[in-house]
């Protein structure tokens, strides 16, 4: 157990619909990132948030986009889902600032759009 | 921007024998990580081992080396006495290092799927 709580395990929506991911990262860390891994594009990195700012964006599609609170959870919320949205979206924390800390994963959310 | 690749979609090794697992990458930073994250069956991301690029000695836990050719920029894992609960994608990633600025996430290799032939 990484200590990282990912909610849900599993969605199923339908094309064009909003949903939220959330993440409770480790406690005391205060980076969260967020991962999509699909069969089509492997692991992506998607964003990256620290203390409550957003410190970093990777391939993030516009139609996506992230939070986090200051109890320092993190939401990721994907809208007008597409076929291709369809993913493992994983979140990983560590402790964050200028140091090389490790990232531990979240058991992922399994998203499917029908 | 950098690249991870892992030129073997699959390997497959007998138990208790030696298998190494390839990745190569790419980039023009000079300071740098690099990780081996395993995946089994359950979809868990396990950190394996990780290599710091300024560090010439190269990492060890327990079973689990790698080779770090940074001139060559290659990064390989050695698995010793390969055990069946090491059946599982393994995944080759790089990180800049945060001490420049960087900020940004992990970038993976595409895995190489590891069976264990018992």
């Amino acid at each position: 157990d990484s200590g990282v709580t990912q909610t849900p395990k599993h969605l199923i929506t339908a094309t064009g619909q909003r949903v939220t991911l959330r993440c409770s990262p480790r406690s005391g860390d205060l980076s969260v990132y967020w991962y999509q891994q699909s069969l089509d594009q492997g692991l992506q990195f998607l964003i990256h948030y620290y203390n409550g700012e957003e410190r970093a964006k990777g391939n993030i599609l516009e139609r996506f986009s992230a939070q986090q609170f200051p109890d320092l959870h993190s939401e990721l919320n994907l809208s007008s889902l597409e076929l291709g949205d369809s993913a493992l979206y994983f979140c990983a924390s560590s402790a964050g600032g200028a140091s090389p800390n490790e990232q531990f994963f979240g058991p992922g959310t399994r998203l499917t759009v029908l | 921007a950098q690249t991870v690749t892992q030129s073997q979609p699959e390997m497959s090794v007998q138990e208790a024998e030696t298998v190494t697992l390839s990745c190569t990458y790419d980039t023009s930073e000079s300071d740098y990580y690099l990780f081996w994250y395993k995946q089994p069956p359950s979809r868990q991301m396990i950190l394996v081992i990780r290599q710091e690029a300024y560090k010439q000695q190269n990492a060890t836990e327990n079973r689990f080396s790698v080779n770090f050719q940074k001139a060559a920029k290659s990064f390989s894992l050695k698995i010793s006495d390969s055990q069946l609960g090491d059946a599982a994608m393994y995944f080759c990633a790089y990180r800049s290092s945060p001490w420049g600025g960087g900020a940004d996430g992990l970038t993976f290799g595409k895995g190489t799927h590891l069976i264990i032939q018992p």
